[in-house]
């Protein structure tokens, strides 16, 4: 089954410890990307990649590293959380260019205390 | 910066109803627009696209619309069903890369 794999669903963490997010698509797709959703703001891209080792950042980037070392493997490394990350992240991927069909992950409830 | 949005965010329907949902974007230079459904618990799910030169599209059940004179877009779902409950999100896109997502109608579904 085409899908995007988040881990983990839910977490609880304290400030300051590190934590990384996993992604992971088995649908050979090129693009993939991060993105947070907050109560009234919708979704907002963190960073993206176009292939490997090729990252940029989107709208909200500080406080969060990611790599893309394997074409399936997108993961979101939050270096020092601090509460202001808490949230619901979504991973997505996309054959294309990053528009078009993004197909996403089922998320990651992230509460940083 | 500049940023989509919608105009309600909440719409409730009555079953079988046709739905109407709408969304505002600001940036001149948007090409491409989706409208994207998010169910409780899950991410969200591509229903429909539309590039800039079109300002009609249909798909099953849904129909966008385009207006660019006024920045506007919408989506349109005919006879609206229990399963159409969900969160929708607009986003626009100026480049290849990035898509912008405005905040969500949250769209109920009455029996």
């Amino acid at each position: 089954e085409a899908q995007v794999t988040q881990n983990p669903r839910y977490l609880i963490t304290v400030t300051g410890k590190k934590l990384t997010v996993t992604c992971s698509q088995n649908m050979n797709h090129e693009y993939m990307s991060w993105y947070r959703q907050d109560p009234g703001l919708g979704l907002r891209q963190i960073y993206y990649s176009m292939n490997v080792e090729v990252t940029d950042k989107g709208d909200v980037p500080e406080g969060y590293k990611v790599s893309r070392k394997e074409k399936r493997n997108f993961p979101l490394i939050l270096e020092s959380p601090s509460p202001n990350q808490t949230s619901l992240y979504f991973c997505a991927s996309s054959p294309g260019t990053g528009t078009g069909e993004l197909f996403f992950g089922e998320g990651s409830r992230l509460t940083v205390l | 910066g500049e940023s989509v949005g919608l105009h309600l965010p909440t719409l409730s329907v009555q079953e079988g109803d046709n739905s109407i949902i709408n969304c505002a974007y600001s940036n001149s230079a948007s090409d491409y627009f989706i409208w994207y459904k998010q169910e409780s618990g899950k991410g969200p799910q591509f229903i429909i696209d539309i590039r800039s030169n079109m300002d009609k599209r249909q798909g099953q059940r849904v129909t966008v619309l385009l207006n660019k004179t006024v920045k506007h877009l919408s989506l349109q779902i005919a006879a609206t069903q229990p399963g159409d409950s969900a969160v929708y999100f607009c986003a626009e896109s100026s480049n290849d890369y990035k898509l912008s997502f405005g905040a969500g109608t949250t769209v109920t579904v009455r029996a």
